[in-house]
């Protein structure tokens, strides 16, 4: 069974702060994307890696995705209160994505 | 572009009655997705419709869920009769054929009963 592991689980820090969140597997996937959901809403994609060793960059929501594909990072500079939300990682396999669990994220002014 | 559409937002059962769920994608992708999110959880896939055909349902409990897309368009989930564990959001996504453009979600159907 693919799983893929996020932490942590629930993160609440001030606004301003630096954050960095995990997304970690066994598995190798072939690509690996990041949605936010915030509450009553769905999940919303915010970037899709491809390459081993990518990183992409949005605003201030940096994106690495392993040398192996088997895992990814999302850093938030000077976080602010409207990056709160849950961020969700999928991993691309076999044409099905494999979900995280999330990581709920508080944002506090 | 509009977005996933999805109706009703809200509903309220006693257990053993039945519901069922609407969503309408986005024009022109293939490919349609019923999840099951509980709180504090990741989206978990109940099934996935290639046009009007069944791509997987291995996680699909049929023996009271039930899903259908018979135009190749619209889809409607069914749920009969429903039980307390089945309160949770149902999410309806669509994508064109593939994952690497990645989904699109409609805002769920949140379902308790009680």
């Amino acid at each position: 069974t693919q799983l893929l592991e996020q932490s942590p689980q629930f993160l609440s820090i001030q606004e301003g702060e630096n954050l960095t969140v995990y997304c970690n597997s066994s598995s190798v996937f072939s690509s690996l994307q990041w949605y936010r959901q915030e509450p009553g809403e769905g999940p919303v994609l915010l970037v899709t890696v491809v390459t081993g060793g990518e990183v992409k960059k949005l605003k201030r929501l940096t994106f690495q995705f392993g040398d192996a594909r088997k895992d990814s990072s999302l850093h938030i500079t000077a976080a602010q209160p409207g990056d709160t939300g849950l961020y969700l990682c999928a991993g691309d396999s076999n044409y099905q994505l494999i979900w995280g669990a999330g990581t709920k994220l508080i944002i506090k002014p | 572009e509009a977005g996933v559409a999805q109706s009703p937002r809200y509903k309220i059962i006693e257990k053993r009655q039945s519901v069922a769920f609407w969503c309408n994608p986005i024009s022109g992708h293939a490919t349609l997705y019923w999840y099951q999110q509980i709180l504090g959880q990741g989206p978990k896939l109940l099934i996935q419709f290639q046009n009007n055909g069944v791509v997987d349902d291995s996680q699909l409990p049929k023996d009271r869920f039930s899903a259908e897309r018979l135009k190749g368009v619209d889809s409607t989930l069914k749920i009969q009769p429903a039980k307390l564990e089945d309160s949770a959001v149902y999410l309806c996504a669509s994508s064109w054929t593939g994952t690497e453009y990645g989904y699109t979600f409609g805002s769920g159907t949140r379902l308790t009963v009680v």
